[in-house]
């Protein structure tokens, strides 16, 4: 059985840093891309980045690009989104998401997803 | 990208009855790369639909999806209980991927 969870939210100034991790388990690990999906409170899902399997392409919203970097450490099965400079706009849940096998050649959706955890941006 | 556009916002049916989805994409969406999401509140999305119209596991055969090019449905044959929740389309055949807002399907 696949499980994500995550880990590492909370609340943030604004212009401030969090890290989130995901730990991952029941399928293998190093063999899918990765992907962050967010929910501001009461809205709909935002894309927010994706990592390729190997960690070597990785993928922006334009919402997050040159803020936001993902990673991934295959000996560990962690999936971790670093955050920089927040902004209250940033303020959702935060979900990890395993993408399919099969996708388009541009993009992809995601077949699990972890139960996401609160960034919550403010002063 | 893409705009998809969810129809309507809210449905309010009874159990036993049928829903019909409706989702609208700005420009057509390449090869039927369409999935659709159900969730419930306080939960994480579940997959549902993808291609368009193949159930993912464990998917009960009342949920079915069609379209092609900008307009995309979601059917649910019969309404259970468990099935009232928002419902969100997404298409992958672009980058970025993107979403609809959601259709909120409510008990009457």
């Amino acid at each position: 059985e696949v499980q994500l969870l995550e880990s590492g939210g909370g609340l943030v100034q604004p212009g401030g840093s969090l890290r989130l991790s995901c730990a991952a388990s029941g399928f293998i690990f190093s063999t899918y891309d990765m992907s962050w999906v967010r929910q501001a409170p009461g809205k709909g899902l935002e894309w927010v980045s994706t990592i390729s399997d190997s960690g070597g392409r990785t993928h922006y919203a334009d919402s997050v690009k040159g803020r936001f970097t993902i990673s991934r450490d295959k000996s560990k099965n962690t999936l971790d989104l670093q955050m920089n400079s927040l902004r209250a706009e940033d303020t959702a849940i935060y979900y990890c998401a395993k993408d399919a096998r099969y996708c388009s050649r541009t993009s992809c959706y995601s077949s699990d997803w972890g139960r996401g955890t609160l960034v919550t941006v403010s002063s | 990208e893409i705009v998809l556009t969810q129809s309507p916002g809210t449905l309010s049916l009874s159990p036993g009855e049928r829903a019909t989805l409706s989702c609208r994409a700005s420009q057509s969406v390449s090869s039927s790369y369409l999935v659709w999401y159900q969730q419930k509140p306080g939960q994480a999305p579940r997959l549902l639909i993808y291609g368009t119209s193949s159930r993912a596991t464990g998917i009960p055969d009342r949920f079915s999806g069609d379209g092609s090019g900008t307009d995309f449905t979601l059917t649910i044959s019969r309404l259970e209980p468990e099935d009232f929740a928002v419902y969100y389309c997404q298409q992958y055949g672009n980058s970025p991927r993107t979403f609809g807002q959601g259709t909120k399907v409510e008990i009457k």
